[in-house]
């Protein structure tokens, strides 16, 4: 079964406008990794957190990791129209074992 | 580096036919994965490999193989193709290094079972 749940499915909001997005997971984790993918393409790594970090930063990315709730978010600042894509997060299981778990995905389109 | 490969781009095949979908990387990854992604699904892993001669199962590993020869290669087999084996198929690859777990995505495989 799916590890990942992100919310909302689907999100539109303008050009400029921040968008947010939640994953949440079941199990205890070792890492969390948040993935881009754009129609019809492969999956693009945006960024990794670890299970013993609250928060982390790449460019106009801001991943923030809650382990008590088994939750976590990705912010994208300043969106743009190259950001609409669908964007999955995916988990490590911790303990050890191999594998990445995804959720069903965020589809965002930004509106110019 | 060309990073992540995968062979055909498209395929088309009628039940009960066999075929090999074919992953190649060139970043001397320990790792390689397969997944299968449906419409309005995420991936699911379909089997892995930690290394040369080593291979495992994930999620959904009913009705396909593979083997792990080399490095380079993670071939992923089908047996008996079934119309429930329509999908979008991902290979990825990565180091098992802390700190270098960034996967690498080939660009996949759209796969049709009539």
């Amino acid at each position: 079964s799916q590890q990942g749940e992100e919310d909302p499915q689907a999100l539109s909001i303008q050009e400029g406008e921040n968008a947010t997005m939640n994953c949440s997971y079941k199990t205890s984790i070792n890492n969390l990794q948040w993935y881009r993918q754009n129609s019809g393409r492969g999956l693009v790594h945006l960024i990794l957190i670890r299970s013993n970090e609250r928060e982390k930063h790449s460019g106009r990315l801001r991943v923030t990791l809650d382990t008590s709730k088994k939750s976590s978010s990705l912010l994208i600042t300043a969106s743009r129209a190259a950001d609409t894509a669908s964007y999955f997060c995916a988990t490590v299981p911790g303990g050890g074992a191999d594998g990445l778990t995804f959720g069903k995905g965020t589809h965002l389109i930004i509106q110019p | 580096n060309a990073g992540v490969t995968q062979t055909p781009k498209f395929q088309v095949l009628k039940t009960g036919q066999s075929m090999t979908l074919q992953c190649a990387q060139d970043m001397n990854h320990e790792y390689m994965s397969w997944y299968r992604q449906d419409p309005g699904m995420g991936l699911r892993l379909i089997h892995y490999s930690v290394g040369a001669g080593i291979t495992d199962q994930g999620e959904v590993p009913n009705g396909y193989n593979v083997s792990r020869s080399t490095t380079e290669d993670f071939p992923l087999r089908l047996l008996s193709a079934a119309p429930s084996q329509t999908s979008v198929y991902f290979c990825a690859s990565s180091s098992r290094m802390s700190g270098q777990e960034t996967q690498y995505f080939g660009p996949g495989t759209r796969l049709l079972v009539l």
